[in-house]
């Protein structure tokens, strides 16, 4: 079974909906986040979360909000859905304890498309 | 802010080596980080310099220099499933903890 999985795994939506997209992980880390992919600008931070009662902007955050409901999951939401959104989302845990390079591991990724 | 610059897309041959460089301006560094995802993948971690020199691992090394904000990835006896994008990403501090700042990615092409 995979460490980190991502549900959906593609979805279509429309502009204004309200989307959720869920993040679970088996790895027992304390570190989960959020990343946008668009072709050509790589991976940039949505959000990030280093334990459950902690939640932190990254570099694009605005039009997007988190929720840590438990060590194990963490999920994004685009609370008004804008094609601008259009992109492939990926969620990424991390373990501060044992792991001296913070090496981050991806879940599948979230196809959105947003018309 | 953090920003790194590496080329956009790189082309080699079936068993030649390949240089991928990465410069970076950024505050709170920490260390440089490679990660290569191939069409339709996730990101996976290939290696890590927190101090100046060469990381060997295989078919892949890792250099930085930290004087000059520069890092590169180099690949020997390069194979076609080597295909993929390469990620340089930088490690940095701020007030909230120690999180990472990815690069545009480079396309790897190998060719036969």
């Amino acid at each position: 079974d995979a460490d980190v999985t991502q549900t959906p795994r593609n979805r279509i939506t429309k502009t204004g909906k309200r989307i959720m997209l869920e993040c679970s992980q088996t790895k027992g880390h304390d570190r989960m986040y959020w990343y946008r992919q668009d072709p050509g600008l790589g991976l940039r931070l949505i959000y990030y979360s280093f334990d459950v009662k902690d939640i932190n902007k990254g570099e694009i955050s605005d039009g997007y909000s988190v929720s840590r409901q438990a060590q194990a999951k963490f999920s994004l939401s685009l609370e008004s859905a804008i094609p601008n959104q259009t992109a492939l989302y990926f969620c990424a845990t991390s373990d501060s304890g044992t792991d001296s390079t913070d090496t981050q591991y991806f879940g599948p990724g979230t196809r959105l498309t947003v018309l | 802010g953090q920003s790194l610059e590496q080329p956009s897309e790189v082309t080699a041959v079936e068993g030649a080596i390949v240089q991928i460089n990465c410069t970076y301006q950024t505050s709170g560094f920490y260390g440089l980080s490679w990660y290569q995802q191939h069409d339709g993948g996730a990101p996976t971690f290939l290696s890590y310099n927190a101090l100046d020199g060469l990381e060997e691992t295989g078919r892949f090394s890792s250099f930085l220099s930290r004087s000059d904000s520069y890092g590169y990835l180099l690949l020997q006896e390069l194979q076609m499933k080597d295909s993929a994008s390469y990620f340089c990403a930088v490690r940095v501090y701020n007030n909230a903890g120690n999180m990472l700042t990815f690069g545009g990615g480079t396309r790897l092409m190998v060719k036969p």
